[in-house]
Formats: C-alpha cells, structure tokens, sequence
C-alpha cells in the first residue's frame, strides 16, 4: 500500500522553462509535506515543506503547492537550470505515522541547456 | 555548516560477514532515522530513534539487523550475517521536531556490497 506516490519516473524540461513535479498521497491524516532532492552518490536534501494550513509555500525559483481535497502535492521549480537535473523525492508525515517520513518513489528531472 | 556524517561511505563484504555502519548526527537533534535505498523498493525506513530511545523498527529484518544508539552523538547499524539482498544504500538522517513538524536532514549514505 503506497501512500505517498510519484506517477512519473522521469521528466525531461528545458533550461529556462517551469519544471513541474507531481505528488499524490491517500492518507488524509498527513499534515507536513516535503521535497527532497538528491543528486547520484548523495543523500537526499531538504528542499522545501508545506503544512497542511497552508496551500502554498515559496523559497526562491521552488514553490510546492498544496490540494488537500485532491490529496495532491506539486512542486514548480521557476526557471530551471542544469544543476536542477536529480530525483526529486515528496515525503509526507503526520496523522498515526509519528515521526516517519513516507517517501514517494522518486521522479528523475533532466533540464537541459 | 553542520552536517549528517556516515562511515564508511562504501563497504564491499562477503557473504555471512558482520556489518557495522556509524552515523553521527547534528549536533542537537534528538532524531534519529535509518533507511535503506534499493532500486526496486526505493527510500524504506528501517528503524528510528528519539532521545536514543528506539520508536519503531519494524522495518528492520529483525534476526539479521539491529540499531542502537549507544550515545547522543552515534547511531550504529549492525548487519549479522550479511546476505547479497543486503546490498544497498543506507542513510542515515537526523531531525528535531518544532511543534508537530519535523524536517530530516541526511547523511552521504554507505553503500554497502555483500558477495
């Protein structure tokens, strides 16, 4: 059972462009949202959060965005550059999870020049 | 710039041998979590701890692996005996709760081969 899901193994966007990453969850009680990015060799990197209250978050070129009664998380990197080019990981905790993080399995972003 | 730090950062072992890799956590951080990346399973958690005490490792294949932290500054993940399907990439992360949330900050990871 997979709670936390990344339907697109890989995306490939030009340099310049909006690069937009999906996330799908089916646990409501989930109140924290993250973004991971991890580059080959290197652990994963925290990116960005959102909590449940808010429906948008912003830190530079990367905003997530939140849709509750879609259960629906997406995270807009504006512009890309290169050395965006990872897998990007979402992650949700909350509700009878405690502590742990539910991880998505990944989508693979290549932006090229 | 404070930082997850893991040992080894590869390890290459045979079959039934024991396996033990550190993890030193951020300073301050009373978290504590060991997980393990495959191809096929992706990023699964293994086991975690707060406050040295273990929460949940219900993750871990419990006759073969075991995790402790014998202090604030080391966590410890012991394989015995190894196995080939062992072979992975484990990270360990470290966070502190604010309020109900709570952010994970990861190490390098080892990356561990068993022949």
């Amino acid at each position: 059972d997979q709670q936390v899901k990344q339907n697109s193994p890989s995306l490939s966007v030009q340099e310049g462009r909006i690069s937009i990453l999906n996330c799908d969850y089916t646990n409501s009680m989930f109140d924290y949202f993250l973004w991971y990015k991890k580059y080959p060799a290197e652990g994963p990197t925290f990116l960005i959060s959102i909590s449940s209250i808010k429906d948008k978050n912003e830190d530079g070129r990367f905003t997530v965005f939140l849709n509750k009664s879609a259960k629906h998380l997406s995270l807009h990197i504006v512009p890309s550059q290169p050395g965006d080019s990872a897998v990007y990981f979402c992650a949700a905790s909350g509700g009878n999870q405690g502590g742990k993080l539910i991880f998505g399995q990944g989508t693979e972003l290549s932006v090229k020049p | 710039d404070a930082r997850v730090t893991q040992t080894p950062r590869h390890k290459v072992t045979e079959m039934g041998q024991e396996v033990t890799m550190r993890c030193q956590p951020i300073l301050g951080h009373n978290t504590v979590f060991w997980y393990r990346q495959t191809m096929m399973q992706g990023l699964e958690l293994l086991a975690y701890f707060r406050n040295r005490a273990p929460l949940d490792d219900s993750g871990m294949p419990k006759d073969r692996f075991s995790a402790e932290m014998p202090d604030a500054t080391l966590a410890t993940l012991k394989i015995q005996p190894s196995e080939p399907r062992d072979s992975a990439v484990y990270f360990c992360a470290s966070g502190i709760r604010i309020g109900y949330q709570e952010t994970q900050y990861f190490g390098p990871g080892t990356r561990l081969l068993v022949l």
